[in-house]
């Protein structure tokens, strides 16, 4: 599967939107763009996933570029418990692993 | 269904023991994968299976580690002989077959070798 690159960390204040970037140039088609957040102590937590298309979930929505070199993670009102590790993966159809990265650590301010 | 389910949480060992762990992934999902994570770092891909079969192994996964999923449910890693840079969270995920679903994640065990 193909690699991403992301930030390691961002900041956010509260109650604001905070727009997490991933960039993944080798993309082919077949990829599908996942987004997994990490809390502390717990296990990767699924956000959102897409091909093409802009999605949106109750979580959060999710921009992907027209050429699909890059996507941006977008959570509309931060908020404390959003504060985590998220992490942009590639998979495909026939992908057998999602390949995590080192992810982007976000910090709320309150 | 309650998810995906891991036990123990927690586990502490003395180096050169043999520890086995166990995943109980969402009944309906045939993708079932193993992964390893220290601290500071991302997941780090172990093992997958396909219903029974296992399909892909990481060089990560030394000849002390073994994972065996005998029906196409449950799954278990057993680690041999225990080394201290074995201390780690291992988790399991499982998923359908297909990259445009999503994969859920247990909470994971922590072991700890002394």
């Amino acid at each position: 599967d193909a690699k991403t690159t992301q930030p390691n960390s961002m900041e956010s204040n509260e109650e604001e939107p905070v727009h997490l970037p991933c960039n993944h140039s080798t993309i082919s088609g077949t990829d599908y763009i996942h987004w997994y957040r990490q809390l502390p102590s717990q296990g990767p937590e699924y956000v959102i996933h897409g091909l093409t298309s802009n999605v949106n979930n109750r979580m959060a929505s999710l921009a992907i570029a027209e050429d699909r070199k890059s996507s941006t993670l977008i959570l509309h009102r931060a908020t404390l418990r959003d504060a985590a590790v998220y992490y942009c993966i590639l998979l495909s159809n026939t992908g057998n692993q999602f390949y995590f990265g080192t992810g982007t650590s976000l910090t709320v301010i309150p | 269904d309650t998810g995906v389910s891991q036990n123990p949480r927690h586990k502490i060992t003395k180096r050169g023991q043999n520890v086995t762990f166990r995943c109980d992934p969402i009944s309906e999902h045939n993708r079932l994968y193993w992964y390893r994570q220290t601290l500071g770092q991302g997941p780090e891909f172990l093992t997958y299976f396909q219903n029974e079969a296992q399909l892909e192994k990481s060089r990560l996964l030394s000849d002390r580690f073994s994972a065996e999923r005998p029906k196409g449910s449950f799954s278990t890693l057993e680690i041999q002989r225990t080394e201290q840079g074995d201390s780690a969270m291992y988790l399991c995920a499982s998923s359908l077959s297909s990259g445009s679903t999503e994969a859920f994640f247990g909470q994971g065990t922590r072991l700890t070798v002394v």
